[in-house]
């Protein structure tokens, strides 16, 4: 089954624990993106990648990284957590350049920074 | 950057209404998302367009590229069709490769 795989789905944490999300595609994507999700702002963009090794800042980069040694995988290190992360994360990948395809998103995953 | 604007904000609607829902955008684009985000939190791509006009089973999305206007319709609106609906727009010109996104309307379907 085609899918983007995201882990953990829940996680509580504290602030300046470092932690990685997980984001792995099945389908052979060339693109792939990482989004935050918050009440009256909506879905932003933080970071994405348009192939191996090639990534780039979306529009909320600061206090994340990323990185993309493998087509398939594309995790997300907070290197230093803060309060204001707490959000909705979604990780979501597309054949190639991400706003010309349907993109396909993961589960999700909600992040809590006490 | 884009601004893009949905309306209505809410909608409350009965089963078997047909339901409209806008979005403006404020610059020329390349393409317009619609996804839908259930009650649980998934979100799925219902349509990617960049003219004219597309329909899947009971829902069509048209867009208007000269007036920066997109819709989208449910005919025979159901209670499983209850979601948030966004609307996604990716910009015409080079720079991040991103899409701006609508903050959504949220439509309930009663039986």
């Amino acid at each position: 089954e085609a899918q983007v795989t995201q882990n953990p789905r829940y996680l509580i944490t504290v602030t300046g624990k470092k932690l990685t999300v997980t984001c792995s595609q099945n389908m052979n994507h060339e693109y792939m993106s990482w989004y935050r999700q918050d009440p009256g702002l909506g879905l932003r963009q933080i970071y994405y990648s348009m192939n191996v090794e090639v990534t780039d800042k979306g529009d909320v980069p600061e206090g994340y990284k990323v990185s993309r040694k493998e087509k398939r995988n594309f995790p997300l290190i907070l290197e230093s957590p803060s309060p204001n992360q707490t959000s909705l994360y979604f990780c979501a990948s597309s054949p190639r350049t991400g706003g010309l395809y349907i993109q396909y998103f993961g589960a999700g995953t909600r992040l809590s920074v006490l | 950057k884009n601004e893009v604007e949905q309306s209505p904000q809410n909608l409350t609607a009965q089963e078997g209404e047909f339901i409209t829902i806008n979005c403006s955008y404020s610059v020329g684009i390349s393409a317009l998302h619609w996804l839908q985000q259930h009650p649980g939190g998934g979100i799925v791509s219902l349509f990617m367009l960049s003219s004219g006009k597309k329909k899947h089973g009971r829902l069509i999305a048209t867009i208007n590229i000269q007036e920066k206007h997109s819709s989208l319709h449910i005919t025979a609106s159901h209670p499983r069709d209850s979601a948030v609906y966004i609307c996604a727009v990716r910009g015409s010109g080079g720079g991040a490769d991103g899409l701006t996104f609508g903050k959504g309307t949220h439509l309930i379907i009663q039986p």
